[in-house]
């Protein structure tokens, strides 16, 4: 694809739930971030893969949150027994490897709504 | 702690104005970037900055990073209400290569 897509758009869960949101990051891009952001906000970090690997997951807030790269793709983020807290707009960006600066392409995003 | 601290965090003005955002910090940052957001769509790059007291111009809009590369700032001409939209820094930390220290951001809003 052109860009990063992320889906869904949307998701509704109860508090308690289990989610999974997907990115697929550009063809060819290494590098795939997660980030969390809340209205008006900027990105909280949550995790960064390189290839396969999670090189950094120290924004992950708790063990709820886990995420996962098998290929070097396509990721997805898992949240087990959502809590209202964990209401936000949930971004994925991706880039090439190479030294900083590197440009983060960022997906749409997944809203994440938890009742 | 906040490593990026963007002002202000609010800004509302009149279509021809001029304003200025800024992003400062404590820390020394390899690079800075600044990014435009609008609502649903993920940030886009619109400049990255790396020698200190490098500036650059894109248009309308012209980025600046402190000679100490621990700030830098973002000024904007004669707005126009497609300015609108979140205004983020975030910086390469000279410590940290590996992500990305994003600010809060700035939200702007050019009323007509």
């Amino acid at each position: 694809g052109a860009g990063v897509s992320q889906t869904p758009s949307n998701k509704v869960t109860e508090k308690g739930k289990y989610v999974e949101l997907r990115c697929d990051p550009i063809s060819g891009h290494t590098a795939l971030y997660w980030y969390r952001q809340s209205l008006g906000q900027g990105p909280e970090f949550l995790i960064y893969f390189q290839g396969t690997g999670a090189a950094d997951d120290s924004g992950l807030p708790n063990d709820r949150f886990f995420a996962v790269r098998p290929e070097g793709s396509v990721s997805t983020l898992k949240i087990q027994r959502t809590e209202r807290g964990d209401s936000a707009v949930y971004l994925c960006a991706s880039s090439s490897d190479g030294n900083p600066p590197r440009e983060q392409f960022f997906g749409p995003g997944t809203r994440l709504t938890v009742l | 702690t906040q490593l990026l601290e963007q002002s202000p965090q609010f800004l509302s003005i009149q279509e021809g104005e001029n304003l200025t955002v800024y992003c400062n910090s404590s820390s020394v940052f390899s690079s800075l970037q600044w990014y435009r957001q609008e609502p649903g769509e993920g940030p886009v790059l619109l400049v990255t900055v790396v020698t200190g007291g490098e500036v650059k111009k894109l248009k309308r809009l012209t980025f600046q990073f402190g000679d100490a590369r621990k700030d830098s700032s973002l000024h904007i001409t004669a707005a126009q209400p497609g300015d609108t939209g979140l205004y983020l820094c975030a910086g390469w930390y000279a410590g940290n290569n590996r992500k990305l220290i994003w600010g809060l951001g700035t939200s702007l809003a050019v009323n007509p």
